[in-house]
């Protein structure tokens, strides 16, 4: 079993509908990272938590550390939200960080 | 501040060569990670170089290869290429600080094996 699972792994939505994508981890964390890849490769660090629920513009993250689980929520997306989300996890007893599959996401117009 | 650079961005080999890739990280930045990426393998960790050391490595076989030198640029060099290892490598570059740090990466070299 993977040490983080994303889900779902594809997703498709209409323009203005509310995003949730769902990150689990069984190891320990010191952090853990969402991060987002546009076609053609560049990857930008979206947000990184430790506790509780951070928000920048339209996109939420939160992470629940008991349950080792994050999510992150984006609101009225918008075509240009359109990327593949990635979720990594700083494992606290080396401090490697270990990725989620990723999860693409697809919002039509 | 200019962001990560990597050169070159598109390489193209044939199999038993060998390729360097060069990553220059941000001002200031003294840890550098590289990272494979493959169509449905997700990015696969390879190595983290803090302050000249390998800090962190990933299981990668010994073809796979870097350096760091005293201005944070980093180098990784692959030999005896095959034709698994066409993909993106990405390199990323952090403060240092392993327990917090975010990562900023670079775009990218395109490596094909042909």
């Amino acid at each position: 079993k993977n040490e983080v699972e994303q889900s779902p792994q594809n997703l498709t939505a209409q323009e203005g509908e509310f995003i949730t994508i769902n990150c689990s981890y069984s190891v320990g964390i010191s952090a853990l990272h969402w991060l987002q890849q546009h076609p053609g490769g560049g990857i930008v660090s979206l947000f990184m938590l430790s506790s509780g629920k951070k928000k920048h513009g339209r996109l939420i993250a939160t992470i629940n550390i008991q349950e080792k689980h994050s999510s992150l929520h984006i609101t009225a997306s918008h075509p240009r939200d359109s990327a593949v989300y990635i979720c990594a996890v700083r494992r606290d007893s080396n401090y490697q960080l270990i990725w989620g599959a990723g999860t693409k996401l697809i919002i039509k117009p | 501040k200019a962001g990560v650079t990597q050169t070159p961005r598109y390489l193209i080999k044939t199999r038993g060569q060998q390729v360097t890739l060069s990553c220059s990280p941000i001002s200031g930045h003294r840890s550098v990670s590289w990272y494979q990426q493959t169509p449905g393998q997700g990015l696969q960790f390879l190595f983290e170089y803090f302050s000249e050391t390998q800090r962190n490595k990933g299981n990668f076989p010994g073809r796979f290869s870097g350096r760091q030198f005293s201005n944070s640029r980093s180098e990784m060099n692959v030999s005896t290429l095959e034709l698994g290892d066409s993909a993106l490598y990405l390199c990323a570059s952090s403060l240092g600080d392993q327990r917090t740090d975010t990562q900023y990466f670079g775009p990218g070299t395109r490596l094909t094996v042909l």
